[in-house]
């Protein structure tokens, strides 16, 4: 099972709040768990990425939270701002399957000034 | 130029019609990935290019064709398109072609089928 569960679609958050988003996997083989940011126009970026040996990942305002028992994993934006008003997309890899990034549906966050 | 650069960024075809989409990137990786993005559906990869070698075909309909000449460019040729093939065409690379290896995206080929 490749699949990678997203949720919400979408989401506003008022500036100075927390947005989260979740996402939940089947295949225990995954082993790299990526978070990606897409500009209109642009093409995704990598935000933020943790492996499974992890429960927890910062990086400034942004955090994921990894449940391996649960295989779920889901990206914080502490104090949101207009600025982070994209669309975000979960993936995941497995080991000894090259770099080939399964994605979640994306979720489309405004935040609000 | 930098990072990963695609061309056309939009295009227009009719099903007849036969062309291709450019992506060159300009960070010395060694793999290169194609991916479509459509507005029903979860980003798809559809080839994957590991030292100018297909290392990755995701059951993708003949009518595209992908050629990696050099590690530094691929190309899509599209042939006897579907109204359903419209998309947003993203190419992406890698340093390597491992599980980790950050993938560095274009800004996509928005493809319009009529």
């Amino acid at each position: 099972q490749q699949q990678v569960k997203q949720s919400p679609q979408s989401l506003i958050v008022q500036k100075g709040g927390i947005s989260i988003i979740n996402c939940a996997y089947e295949n225990t083989a995954f082993d790299y768990f990526p978070w990606y940011q897409q500009f209109p126009g642009k093409g995704p970026a990598l935000l933020i990425a943790i492996r499974p040996d992890v429960s927890e990942k910062k990086e400034g305002r942004f955090t994921i939270s990894f449940n391996k028992s649960a295989k779920q994993f889901s990206l914080h934006i502490m104090d949101s701002q207009p600025g982070d008003s994209a669309t975000y997309f979960c993936a995941a890899s497995m080991k000894n399957a090259g770099n080939m990034l399964t994605f979640g549906g994306g979720t489309r966050l405004m935040v609000k000034p | 130029e930098t990072g990963v650069t695609q061309t056309p960024r939009h295009l227009v075809m009719g099903m007849t019609n036969k062309k291709s989409l450019k992506c060159e990137q300009h960070l010395g990786h060694n793999a290169m990935y194609w991916y479509k993005q459509s507005a029903k559906k979860p980003l798809e990869l559809m080839f994957v290019y590991n030292f100018k070698e297909q290392t990755e075909n995701n059951s993708v309909p003949s009518r595209f064709s992908p050629e990696c000449p050099n590690s530094s460019h691929l190309f899509l040729h599209l042939h006897t398109l579907q109204p359903e093939d419209s998309a947003l065409y993203l190419c992406a690379s890698s340093q390597g072609g491992g599980s980790g290896d950050e993938q560095f995206f274009g800004p996509g080929t928005r493809l319009t089928v009529l």
